[in-house]
């Protein structure tokens, strides 16, 4: 079946400080990924995406890597912000059957970033 | 501006009374979703319907019902069966599945409390 893991919140840092939130997933077919982003009392709003393997989503000073052999797609930005805070969800999107076109999300990770 | 609204944003209803929920989209996306959105549990998928006229219960539909008459409108009514109903709604829509990857554009989401 199809499904996503992500890390576990809630991930605190410091601004200008590295960030790696991690995502493995596991699903039939060749999906698309996704990284989304919600602030507080809002929607999800579509951070990156990569649709095949090896193709890297930027977005924002935020990156992933669509990693095939260990289906991955982590999370990183080089230098976070206090805007950055937020609640970022992993997603895959089913290429086949019956479940084409659907959204598999992870749980999500809190992100606090302090100045 | 193409977007997808939802109203109202907080919504307070008596144990017991159904509700509808509105969902308008003018992207002129074939496809539409409903989730639920509850602290620490991610989305779960409720409905989903990838063309007029049609649609599928996803993964928690029992105590929800849709309808989808119009490209443009998705509404979702919380019925009475619902056990615990209060939580974050979220509709999204996307081009549909033929698209090859799936991007879901999200709504700003309603707020239900059951009271």
């Amino acid at each position: 079946g199809n499904s996503v893991t992500q890390m576990e919140g809630p991930v605190t840092l410091s601004e200008e400080a590295f960030l790696t939130i991690n995502c493995t997933y596991t699903a039939t077919g060749y999906p698309s990924l996704f990284w989304y982003v919600q602030y507080p009392g809002e929607g999800l709003q579509l951070l990156l995406k990569a649709t095949k393997a090896d193709d890297k989503g930027s977005n924002k000073g935020f990156e992933a890597t669509y990693r095939k052999e260990t289906t991955s797609f982590h999370l990183e930005k080089g230098s976070v912000q206090v805007s950055d805070s937020a609640v970022y969800f992993c997603a895959l999107s089913s290429d086949r059957g019956s479940t084409l076109g659907r959204l598999y999300f992870g749980r999500g990770t809190q992100l606090t970033v302090w100045p | 501006d193409g977007g997808i609204t939802q109203s109202p944003k907080y919504l307070f209803r008596k144990e017991g009374q159904n509700v509808t929920l509105s969902c308008e989209q003018n992207l002129n996306h074939d496809a539409m979703y409903w989730y639920r959105q509850d602290p620490g549990q991610g989305l779960r998928l409720i409905y989903y319907s990838q063309i007029v006229n049609d649609f599928q219960k996803g993964d928690i539909a029992e105590g929800y019902s849709v309808s989808r008459e119009k490209k443009e409108s998705f509404p979702l009514t919380v019925t009475s069966a619902q056990k615990n109903p209060t939580a974050f709604y979220l509709c999204a829509s996307s081009i549909g599945s033929l698209a090859g990857y799936n991007e879901q554009f999200f709504g700003p989401g309603t707020r239900l409390t059951v009271l």
